[in-house]
């Protein structure tokens, strides 16, 4: 059974403060994801890693920055929440075609 | 641009009624996979496509991949109040790639 797993489901943080959200996977996989899904734009990718130690952008991944030091934790963060961040996260990664997710951190910036 | 484009938006509908969720593309994917997520949960994958023409079964619903791999339908018989929730098409280019999102068709069947 595949795991992906989120460190949190809810967060709500104030404004200006960093953040972190923490993506742990089960299986030996190097490819890894960090989406937003806002209501109305869909599922929109920030940043994704095909190994340790490497990032490569998503479209959208101004204000975000990745840590991958090893192959099964992908970890998203926030250097200076802003409102703007409040959204949905969504953490997945793949098997050959298929892409799957964790149940998603709801972050909500004050 | 919306690369992938899914339709309808939104459909409420009938327990026992039939509907289609179309996902629609000028470009070509290696394959093509369909999600169902519920409010506050991640997405769960349905069903992957990869082969033009290709057509899968999943109790009610079936999938097919357009001959072309730019297109895919979605086909619910019989729905239920169970089968509510947002679906979700995705396309990859390559096999292990970030995938590219419809904006998704949220379900409602009332009984």
């Amino acid at each position: 059974d595949v795991k992906v797993t989120q460190s949190s489901r809810y967060l709500v943080k104030r404004t200006g403060e960093k953040v972190f959200l923490e993506c742990v996977q089960d299986m030996d996989h190097e490819n890894m994801f960090w989406y937003r899904q806002d209501p109305g734009l869909g599922l929109r990718l920030i940043y994704f890693s095909y190994d340790v130690k490497m990032k490569e952008k998503g479209d959208i991944p101004e204000g975000y920055s990745v840590s991958r030091e090893k192959k099964e934790r992908f970890s998203l963060i926030l250097e200076s929440a802003s409102t703007n961040q409040t959204s949905m996260y969504l953490c997945a990664r793949t098997s050959s075609y298929e892409q799957y997710f964790g149940p998603g951190t709801r972050l909500t910036v004050t | 641009t919306q690369l992938l484009e899914q339709s309808p938006q939104f459909l409420s509908i009938q327990e026992g009624e039939n509907l289609t969720v179309y996902c629609n593309s000028s470009s070509v994917f290696s394959s093509l996979q369909w999600y169902r997520q519920e409010p506050g949960e991640g997405p769960v994958l349905l069903v992957t496509v990869v082969t033009g023409g290709e057509v899968k079964k999943l109790k009610r619903l079936t999938f097919q991949f357009g001959d072309a791999r730019k297109d895919s339908s979605l086909h619910i018989t019989a729905a239920q109040p169970g089968d509510t929730g947002l679906y979700l098409c995705a396309g990859a280019r390559q096999a292990g790639t970030a995938l590219i999102f419809g904006k998704g068709t949220t379900l409602s069947v009332s009984s």
